[in-house]
């Protein structure tokens, strides 16, 4: 099946620094982006939908301008925690929807667990 | 906005068990999720469904469109199937809404 890989896996940071996350779609081109996060005891909750080439799309509560998604290619989406703070820290997933894959097939990356102290 | 419920939230049970996980949802939709999440947090798809049932070795998915409700067999447990079982609903562009999940520990 399609391999998904995210990078870091892990990430341990001071408060106000910036963390880049990275999800790559290694077997298919990845035509849309979802990032979800997840906080402890909580249900995963989308963040941003983005399409390649165009601006991502943020869930109501998600600040644009704190979480940046770049979708420049159809393989690589990043998700930037600008100015993290510890009420960032949460469990990141990416999960593309892939081209030539059933529409409604699911996919996703083994998640970023970011840490802010 | 689709509200997703699952029961029950904690599951323990002994290694042979037949367990039974619920999900309803409130709006229709195009397709039904089963997911495995193990403690390091990956995601694993076990089941896509639109109707009926479907199976894969000792798993076992339905759903019922009408009643807006899906469940998730586990015949035989096993220690090894200890993980959060999380239904989600929808798909395609509209990205996914989940279920709080329900935590599974089998006992041997």
């Amino acid at each position: 099946g399609a391999v998904v890989s995210q990078h870091p896996s892990w990430v341990i940071c001071k408060s106000g620094t910036s963390v880049k996350i990275e999800c790559r779609s290694l077997d298919f081109q990845a035509t849309t982006m979802f990032w979800y996060r997840q906080f402890p005891k909580q249900s995963l909750m989308l963040m941003a939908t983005s399409n390649e080439g165009s601006k991502a799309t943020y869930e109501q509560g998600v600040e644009k301008d704190k979480f940046l998604i770049n979708h420049a290619s159809l393989t690589l989406s990043t998700l930037t925690v600008t100015s993290a703070h510890p009420e960032d820290s949460s469990f990141y997933i990416c999960s593309p929807l892939l081209a030539g894959v059933s529409y409604n097939e699911q996919f996703f990356g083994p998640g970023t667990r970011l840490t802010v102290l | 906005k689709n509200e997703v419920e699952q029961s029950p939230q904690n599951l323990t049970a002994q290694e042979g068990e037949f367990i039974t996980i619920n999900c309803s949802y409130s709006v229709g939709i195009s397709a039904l999720h089963w997911l495995q999440q193990h403690p390091g947090g990956g995601i694993v798809s076990l089941f896509m469904l639109s109707s009926g049932k479907k199976k894969h070795g000792r798993l076992i998915a339905t759903i019922n469109i009408q009643e807006k409700h899906s469940s998730l067999h586990i015949t035989a447990s096993h220690p090894r199937d200890s993980a959060v079982y999380i239904c989600a609903v929808g798909g395609g562009a509209d990205g996914l809404t989940f279920g709080k999940g329900t935590h599974l520990i089998i006992q041997p």
